[in-house]
């Protein structure tokens, strides 16, 4: 089993739609988690920290669900600037772990 | 804040020339910095995590002598990718953690193009 599993995608949603991601990790020790969202071509850029009480930041809300071992991320009404591929981020020992990604294209 | 810069973003070489990718964390000190490698529709892949002041930590499968890395200081960090070859073109990023926080922060990346 992968370290860290996403939803495959590609997601592809109208605009103002809401959307919601998976992501499942089997190290138990994970320390931290976050969600990075990266454009075509261009680096991952940090979205957003998830707390085990669960955090909002505008239109979107993470949630960590330790015991079950899943995050997820809810992005409420989507805009075409939301497409971009999300990335799912565990940080244990000095090590980061990356997911595949998961793909979103938000469509006019 | 917690900007991190890349240089150069993008260049050329050709096949068993040598090329060094620059990683500056500009506003925070980074005690660790990382290198990824990222091939077209392929996800981030960790290639070593680099200490200031002490040796660099390599993925397996990753070769320390084609790949060097250098963290002289606090903000800054190297990657040489010696005697280059075309399947060593790919997209190259670096990312800087700031000492206190878990939170990484990457750099534009190098797109590495090998002839």
């Amino acid at each position: 089993r992968k370290e860290v599993e996403q939803d495959p995608g590609p997601f592809n949603v109208p605009e103002g739609a809401t959307v919601a991601f998976n992501c499942t990790y089997s190290n138990s020790a994970s320390q931290s988690f976050f969600w990075y969202r990266q454009d075509c071509r261009k680096e991952p850029k940090l979205l957003m920290s998830v707390y085990s009480s669960g955090n909002e930041d505008g239109r979107f809300t993470a949630q960590l669900n330790r015991a079950s071992q899943y995050i997820s991320l809810l992005i409420r009404d989507s805009k075409l600037s939301d497409s971009a591929t999300y990335l799912c981020v565990l940080y244990y020992g000095q090590n980061f772990v990356f997911g595949p990604g998961t793909r979103l294209s938000v469509l006019p | 804040g917690a900007v991190v810069s890349q240089h150069p973003s993008w260049v050329i070489c050709k096949s068993g020339t040598s090329v060094k990718i620059e990683c500056r964390s500009l506003d925070f000190q980074a005690t660790t910095m990382f290198w990824y490698r990222q091939f077209p529709k392929q996800s981030l892949m960790l290639m070593a995590t680099s200490n200031e002041g002490s040796k660099a930590t390599y993925e397996q499968g990753v070769e320390k002598d084609k790949f060097l890395i250098n963290h002289a200081s606090l903000t800054l960090s190297t990657l040489t990718v010696t005697s280059a070859h075309p399947e060593d073109s790919s997209f190259y990023i670096c990312s800087a953690r700031p000492q206190q926080g878990y939170e990484q922060y990457f750099g534009p990346g190098t797109r590495l193009t090998v002839t």
